[in-house]
C-alpha cells in the first residue's frame, strides 16, 4: 500500500522558534497533500490543502503567514510553524490522497509529528 | 452547512460484535470512509464506500444507505485490539472530507 512518512515524529521546541515538519511520499507521487492539527480527545482539523507547484489553499481560520506550507515536489511537502506558542501545541498530521483506482480519493495517513512548545 | 455525528464512546465485550453509527449531511456527495485511530497514532484507513450497500472486509465491515445519508461500521469477533477511535468522515462535492469527532470504542474482557 501506499506509504507516507513525517519528520520529525515528536519535537520541542521555546517558544517564538520555528518548527519545520515533512511530510513524503514514499511510494507514490502525491500531487495533493493535507495538514491536519488535532488536539487532544478531539477529531482530525484540516489546516490546508497542499498542491504541488502552487500555493496552498488554507481553511478559514488558519494563519497562512503562520503556518507556512510549501509542495516543492511530487514526493514533499512541508510544514513549518513560525514564531511557535504554547497554543500551537499539538498532534500535526499529514496525508496524501492517492491517485487513480475507482476514484475512490483515498488518503494515507503519516504517522504524525507531536510538537510541544514551551 | 456540513455535519457528521457518531457517538462519542462506545464499550463492548472481547468477542462480541459491535456496530458504529455515523449520520452525515454534505454539500454534495462522493463516499463515505471508515478510519481507525488508536492513540496517540495517526489514523488508518478501514473502509470506503460510495454505493448503497454493505462492504466486507474481513472481521469488519462497511454499510452506506446516500438516501438516508447513514453509515455504520461493523466489527465483529472483537479483540482487545479493536480498542481504539473510529472516525467516520464523508467527502463532499469538492472532494474534500469532512470529519466526525470519532467514537472510542473500549473493549473489555
Amino acid at each position: 500500500g501506499a506509504v507516507v512518512s513525517q519528520h520529525p515524529s515528536w519535537v520541542i521546541c521555546k517558544s517564538g522558534t520555528s518548527v519545520k515538519i515533512e511530510c513524503r511520499s514514499l511510494d507514490f507521487q502525491a500531487t495533493t497533500m493535507f495538514w491536519y492539527r488535532q488536539f487532544p480527545k478531539q477529531s482530525l482539523m484540516l489546516m490546508a490543502t497542499s498542491n504541488e507547484g502552487s500555493k496552498a489553499t488554507y481553511e478559514q481560520g488558519v494563519e497562512k503567514d503562520k503556518f507556512l506550507i510549501n509542495h516543492a515536489s511530487l514526493t514533499l511537502s512541508t510544514l513549518t510553524v513560525t514564531s511557535a506558542h504554547p497554543e500551537d501545541s499539538s498532534f500535526y498530521i499529514c496525508s496524501a490522497r492517492v491517485p487513480g483506482t475507482g476514484d475512490s480519493y483515498e488518503q494515507y495517513f503519516g504517522p504524525g509529528t507531536r510538537l510541544t512548545v514551551t | 452547512g456540513q455535519n457528521i455525528d457518531q457517538p462519542t464512546e462506545m464499550t463492548a465485550t472481547e468477542g462480541a460484535i459491535v456496530q458504529i453509527n455515523c449520520t452525515y449531511q454534505t454539500s454534495g456527495f462522493n463516499g463515505l470512509f471508515w478510519y481507525q485511530q488508536h492513540a496517540g497514532e495517526a489514523p488508518t484507513f478501514l473502509s470506503y464506500n460510495v454505493l448503497d450497500g454493505l462492504e466486507e472486509k474481513g472481521r469488519f465491515s462497511s454499510f452506506l444507505s446516500r438516501s438516508k445519508g447513514y453509515s455504520y461500521l461493523l466489527l465483529k469477533e472483537l479483540q482487545m485490539k479493536d480498542s481504539a477511535s473510529y472516525l467516520c468522515a464523508a467527502m463532499d462535492s469538492n472532494y474534500q472530507l469532512i470529519w466526525g469527532a470519532g467514537t472510542k470504542l473500549i473493549i473489555k474482557p
